[in-house]
Parts: C-alpha cells; sequence; structure tokens
C-alpha cells in the first residue's frame, strides 16, 4: 500500500526557514522509475507545484520560487525534505507531497492527506 | 512558463447532467503530459485522468478526457452527487508542472 505523510511545524514566523519532511511507503525512493514532488495549496486557492526529485537526486523548482527552495532526499529513512528560506505570510498554505511514477506519463498518483502551515508572528 | 488557463471558472448543474470542463494551455501541450484531478473539500488532489485519456485506477467510466495540443477536455456524462468538487488539470513541460486555477462544479 503506498501512502505519503507529510510532517513539520504548523506555525512558523515571518522570515523564518520552514522544514517539512514526506515520509512514504510502499514503495522505494532509490527506485528508478520514482519521484515526489511538492505541492501547496493556499486557502481558498488553486494548487502550486513547487519542487520535484528524482531517485537520481535530479532536482526541479518552480521558476518564481527557486531561490528559496531546496529539496533533498534520505533513501535510507524514506523521506523527501523541502526547505524553504524566508516565509511570508503569503506562503500561508496547506503543503503536499505527491508521488510521480515516471513513465510515458508525468502525472501524480498518490499523495499525502496535507500539512498546514501557517506564517504569522 | 506553460499557463493553464480552466473554464469556467464555476458551473452549476444537477445530478444527471452532462458537465464538460475546459483546459486551455498557453503553447502546445503534449498529451502524455496532461492530467486532470478531482479534489473534494479536506481533501487532497485525486488522479483522474493521465495521459489526456486514460482513466486513473478506480476512476468510473462516466468521466472521460480528450483533446490535444493547446485545448483538452474533461467531460462527467452524468453526474453523480459525489462528483461535485473542484476539478484541476496539470501539465507537464521541460522540467516543471504547472496546475491551471480549478473549476468549481456545484450542485444548481
Amino acid at each position: 500500500q503506498v501512502t505519503l505523510k507529510e510532517s513539520g511545524p504548523v506555525l512558523v514566523k515571518p522570515t523564518e526557514t520552514l522544514t517539512l519532511t514526506c515520509t512514504v511507503s510502499g514503495f522505494s525512493l532509490s527506485n528508478a522509475r520514482m519521484g515526489v514532488s511538492w505541492i501547496r495549496q493556499p486557502p481558498g486557492k488553486a494548487l502550486e507545484w513547487l519542487a520535484h526529485i528524482f531517485s537520481n537526486d535530479e532536482k526541479s523548482y518552480s521558476t518564481s520560487l527557486k531561490s528559496r527552495l531546496t529539496i533533498s532526499k534520505d533513501t535510507s529513512k524514506s523521506q523527501v525534505v523541502l526547505t524553504m528560506t524566508n516565509m511570508d505570510p503569503v506562503d500561508t498554505a496547506t503543503y503536499y507531497c505527491a508521488r510521480m511514477v515516471l513513465t510515458g506519463y508525468r502525472s501524480f498518483d498518490y499523495w499525502g492527506q496535507g500539512t498546514l502551515v501557517t506564517v504569522s508572528s | 512558463e506553460i499557463v493553464l488557463t480552466q473554464s469556467p471558472g464555476t458551473l452549476s448543474l444537477s445530478p444527471g447532467e452532462r458537465a464538460t470542463l475546459s483546459c486551455r494551455a498557453s503553447q502546445s501541450v503534449s498529451s502524455s503530459y496532461l492530467a486532470w484531478y478531482q479534489q473534494k473539500p479536506g481533501q487532497a488532489p485525486r488522479l483522474l485522468i493521465y495521459g489526456a485519456s486514460s482513466r486513473a485506477t478506480g476512476i468510473p467510466d462516466r468521466f472521460s478526457g480528450s483533446g490535444s495540443g493547446t485545448d483538452f477536455t474533461l467531460t462527467i456524462s452524468r453526474l453523480e452527487p459525489e462528483d461535485f468538487a473542484v476539478y484541476y488539470c496539470q501539465q507537464y513541460g521541460s522540467s516543471f508542472y504547472t496546475f491551471g486555477q480549478g473549476t468549481k462544479l456545484e450542485i444548481k
């Protein structure tokens, strides 16, 4: 059974750095076909893709947020970590991690439940 | 970066009716890289359609996807009460993913 679960702080202060962890089960991050993305959703708004990491450690980032994001993985712990620097109240959102299987398609077949992060002093 | 524009923003229909949702891309998208998701309040998105027209595992056949190039469509042939939700299209291109702004399907 494939599952993903996000964890991290519920509340961060402006200018702080956010660190989120996605713990996966039911598949291996070392599998050549597996990748994980982080996607966020401000309250009442649309989904926004943030970053992606492949099994070979290749990474890609949203153009608009690239300077603030770092994605990494620890295969032995089955975890994907996202850090976002210089947090602002507009970064308040539910943050999801999602799996993508590298086939001829690029869609997210499994998602975590999401974790709501509020940025406020 | 490719921008996806979904229309309409809100669609009001009754159970049993047919729903047609549109997703237009600012430049051509490979059909293999176009997907649709359903999201209900308080839940994570669920993959409905991948490769523009293939249903994901467990998705009822009343959901269908079509289109190519810059114009894609999600059709729900006969709306069931559980289909009222927000729908998003998503594309992949040049190592970037983007989502549309969503269409809210509400009960009339």
